[in-house]
């Protein structure tokens, strides 16, 4: 398996503008995670899903944040109106279930600037 | 509210020295800890997972061990070289067995040959 992909790797844009981030997880997992890393607060848990469906998006900063899982290999999390105070980094991170074995696997993330 | 904390924030040691990195977390009714590394500019990787019920986790030159009681973990390096130079985190979940994962800021090791 490829591991957890995202894109883009990298995204630079105007305050404003919408953006969208994907993932691809990893086949067989059934939990999908978004987080955001920035230097301030490292890592913070924005959403995550189970069998597509959302269970906990409490982290999700703002109504111009939202997510979707149509189905088991695709996730996108699209920011709208981006805001300068959005830029960080975005990870997907992958599980099967964590009360079994459930490591969690992730993107290499996506790198966002707002201007 | 869990709080996971690692200490200390940087750490700098000479090859072949062994060391530990620290974590500790405020709700000990957790059901696994998982130990991660983020090399710059990169995703994390796993690189231990210790359930409850187990004590301690070993991998190569890395082993981790857990104390629920004392909310505990450590994560040992033996003869460390300059490719453990990474940001190490540890993260366990928001309480018990949720799926929720709660990270702490990392430590930033630097292996200086």
């Amino acid at each position: 398996d490829a591991g957890v992909i995202q894109s883009p790797r990298h995204e630079v844009t105007e305050m404003g503008q919408e953006v969208t981030l994907r993932c691809k997880p990893i086949s067989g997992h059934d939990y999908l995670f978004w987080y955001r890393q920035t230097m301030m607060r490292g890592l913070e848990l924005l959403i995550y899903f189970n069998n597509n469906v959302p269970i906990d998006d409490s982290g999700m900063p703002e109504d111009r944040f939202s997510a979707k899982m149509p189905n088991a290999s695709f996730s996108t999390l699209k920011i709208q109106p981006s805001e300068p105070r959005d830029s960080a980094v975005y990870f997907c991170a992958s599980s099967a279930s964590r009360k079994n074995t459930g490591e969690l696997f992730f993107g290499e993330g996506s790198r966002l600037t707002v201007l | 509210k869990q709080e996971v904390t690692q200490i200390p924030a940087a750490l700098s040691v000479p090859e072949g020295e062994n060391l530990v990195l620290n974590c500790s977390f405020t709700d000990s009714a957790i059901y696994n800890l998982q130990w991660f590394r983020q090399d710059p500019g990169k995703g994390l990787t796993s690189l231990l997972l210790i359930q409850s019920s187990q004590r301690e986790q070993t991998s190569g030159r890395l082993n981790a061990s857990l104390d629920k009681s004392s909310g505990r973990s450590t994560l040992y390096i033996a003869a460390s070289q300059p490719g453990d130079s990474a940001t190490y985190l540890c993260a366990v979940p928001s309480q018990g067995g949720s799926e929720k994962l709660v990270f702490g800021k990392g430590t930033k090791l630097t292996v200086n040959p």
